[in-house]
């Protein structure tokens, strides 16, 4: 299965831009690349997906690397309201021509005011 | 709005009680999910529906079961077989299961055995 490896904490202030990296590099050629946030005791929110091109949304943007192996979430401008866990998920086709998300731990984001 | 309902979002079992949690969705999508989630843990796939009357097992489905006898609902019934239930159940659901839209989850049911 696709894995994924993010850093387990990374830290912010407040109104400065922020780069949430991901690594996936056993990802293969048809692998969506998710990214999800989580704050305590809610379900995660979508924030962004891609294949192979750059992506932007009004909440982020996605970059990913050229061979995919790698992409990088960022938030341009943080604020409060994005302190949360953020998770870097592939919906994975298996072997049995299925699809599941595989969720690694995270990274918890902290911003400063 | 669309969006997926879960309830209850508390739920207080007794030991040796089965207990169903409900998933109801309106978003017209095809796919949904069962995870579960522990302190200080990722997500772990419980159950997933490609499509109705179909559901395949996840990575933890001992001691779980589910149905999908309507495209709109999945509930999951944690039986007495799940020796240590008390976890955050999330439900969720996307357009299919190709990964190619993103997945909508609800707010989650928080499991307690007393």
């Amino acid at each position: 299965d696709a894995k994924t490896t993010q850093p387990n904490s990374m830290e912010s202030n407040e109104e400065e831009p922020v780069h949430l990296p991901c690594n996936h590099s056993t990802i293969s050629g048809t692998d969506y690349i998710h990214w999800y946030r989580q704050l305590p005791s809610q379900g995660p929110e979508y924030v962004i997906h891609g294949l192979t091109s750059n992506v932007n949304n009004r909440m982020a943007s996605l970059a990913i690397a050229e061979d995919r192996k790698s992409s990088t979430l960022i938030l341009h401008r943080a604020t409060l309201r994005d302190a949360a866990v953020y998770y870097c998920i592939l919906p994975h086709l298996n072997a049995g021509n299925n699809r599941k998300l595989i969720w690694g731990l995270g990274t918890s984001l902290a911003v400063n005011p | 709005d669309g969006g997926i309902t879960q309830s209850p979002k508390y739920l207080f079992r007794k030991e040796g009680q089965n207990v169903t949690l409900s998933c109801e969705q309106n978003l017209n999508h095809d796919a949904m999910y069962w995870y579960r989630q522990d302190p200080g843990q990722g997500l772990r796939l419980i159950y997933y529906s490609q499509i109705v009357n179909d559901f395949q097992k996840g990575d933890i489905a001992e001691g779980y079961s589910v149905s999908r006898e309507k495209k709109e609902s999945f509930p999951l019934t944690v039986t007495s077989a799940q020796k240590n239930p008390t976890a955050f159940y999330l439900c969720a659901s996307s357009p299919d299961g190709r990964g190619a839209y993103g997945y909508t989850f609800g707010s989650g049911t928080r499991l307690t055995v007393v």
